[in-house]
């Protein structure tokens, strides 16, 4: 069954450092996700990607974000300079047209 | 997006079937229900979703009342793995470029042995 892969699983990362976390969607999927959950609060909405371009951004979405598709098959979301509370999962989810999102197991971001 | 009510937690025995109540009151039209549950931080996983009939999957099967104001999810036997919180979330469905997914605190179902 097809999947969407997330790498790493766990990154520690110091306060101020840039991330990136990859994400490789399902293989015919035109629809691109990123959410995140802080340990023990709700799974949160950062950005849609569709067509090369963010659809749509949430608040959390700030300067310090963003996302590319630098290939055929690899969808980033780059922190610039990470703050200890951007630690929490990132999960990346893809969908095709009309049909629901499939996730991925997600990064366990760390920054201390 | 419409606003899902969700109990906190509930539990049920290995091998009974697990129901789980979502109210929708202010659901529109064209919005469907959809229900994704998250095993221990793993990502959600989709289960299931309808928009007025009764739906049934290899998962799961979905009821959904006639005024589609409430729904429940039905695992019809549970087993310790499905333990999990289970999502119940509102939206509309077309080929929009953005059609997010809103998650609420959904319901910690644990299954006992």
């Amino acid at each position: 069954e097809p999947e969407v892969t997330q790498t790493p699983s766990h990154q520690v990362t110091q306060m101020g450092q840039e991330v990136i976390l990859r994400c490789v969607p399902i293989s015919n999927h035109l629809y691109f996700y990123w959410y995140r959950q802080i340990l023990g609060q709700k799974v949160e909405f950062l950005v849609s990607f569709y067509n090369n371009e963010i659809s749509e951004k949430s608040e959390i979405f700030d300067d310090q974000f963003s996302v590319e598709r630098p290939d055929g098959s690899n969808f980033t979301l780059k922190i610039r300079s990470t703050k200890l509370e951007d630690s929490a999962m990132y999960f990346c989810a893809s969908r095709a047209s009309g049909t629901e999102a499939f996730f991925g197991q997600g990064t366990r971001l760390t920054v201390v | 997006d419409a606003k899902t009510t969700q109990p906190t937690s509930m539990d049920c025995a290995e091998g009974r079937a697990a129901n789980l109540p979502c109210n929708h009151s202010t659901i529109s039209g064209n919005e469907y229900v959809y229900w994704y549950r998250q095993i221990h931080s793993q990502g959600p996983q989709y289960i299931i979703h309808g928009l007025k009939n009764n739906e049934t999957n290899e998962m799961a099967s979905l009821i959904i009342t006639e005024d589609r104001k409430s729904s429940t999810l039905i695992l019809p036997h549970a087993t310790l793995r499905d333990t999990a919180v289970y999502y119940c979330i509102v939206r509309v469905t077309y080929g929009g470029a953005t059609n997010k997914l809103i998650f609420g605190t959904g319901t910690l179902l644990a299954v006992q042995p």
